[in-house]
């Protein structure tokens, strides 16, 4: 159950866009279409942003947005505002070794 | 309203054992798949253990398999976490979430607010 790969950081000013990339294997990320990613505010419980690779809980703006190509998954936000400040988790089904759940190690977005 | 409680977290020694409790409330609690997440201090979430809707499937992360039990009281709408062996490096805040599947190990749509464990002699 080794954690998916994601980058330590990115950063964007108001408006633009910027896209995290989760990497794992054919075992999780590549194999199943079981990709969620979740924002977490400083001192707050992590919140559900993408499930199923591309698919928005009520509530979830459209800004947000989800894709996966092979073994990559990717989170978009399109508009960047200042709330969207936070950690960013991606998360996956896996069934390397055993069954279970891997998250990746979190992105910290800035927005300048 | 959807709410989900932890409670129970505490200084522990380093080889003890602590129960987690997470009550909860506002949705038919049988129904769905539970999981505890957890974060070490300054670092990212580890998935933990997972139980399905009934209590008959159970899953482990391997940092914990053998030393953490993971329950439920579908009478009670409540999630355990019986914890031994502990070390120190399972100081974290622990989450308990909600699966909307039955089966478990899908995405975690509801969280509670979390409960502190520390392991420090």
């Amino acid at each position: 159950q080794s954690a998916l790969t994601q980058p330590a950081s990115v950063s964007g000013s108001p408006g633009q866009s910027i896209t995290i990339s989760c990497t794992g294997t054919s075992s999780d990320v590549g194999g199943y279409d079981y990709v969620s990613w979740y924002q977490q505010h400083p001192g707050k419980a992590p919140k559900l942003m993408i499930y199923d690779v591309n698919n928005r809980p009520s509530g979830v703006s459209d800004r947000f947005s989800g894709s996966k190509s092979g073994n990559t998954a990717s989170l978009t936000i399109s508009g960047l505002q200042a709330e969207d400040e936070a950690d960013y988790y991606c998360s996956s089904y896996t069934s390397s070794n055993t069954l279970g759940v891997v998250f990746g190690g979190g992105t910290k977005l800035t927005v300048l | 309203e959807v709410q989900l409680l932890e409670s129970g977290g505490a200084l522990v020694q380093p080889g003890g054992s602590l129960r987690l409790s997470c009550a909860a409330s506002g949705f038919s609690f049988t129904f769905y798949a539970m999981s505890w997440v957890r974060q070490a201090p300054g670092k990212g979430l580890e998935w933990v253990s997972a139980i399905s809707g009934s209590g008959d499937s159970t899953y482990y992360a391997d940092s914990v398999r053998g030393r953490f039990t993971i329950s439920r009281d579908n009478s009670k709408n409540t999630l355990y976490l019986q914890m031994n062996s502990l070390r120190a490096e399972d100081t974290a805040i622990y989450y308990c979430a909600k699966d909307p599947s039955h089966l478990g190990l899908n995405y975690l749509d509801v969280w509670g607010r979390g409960t502190t464990v520390t392991v420090s002699s």
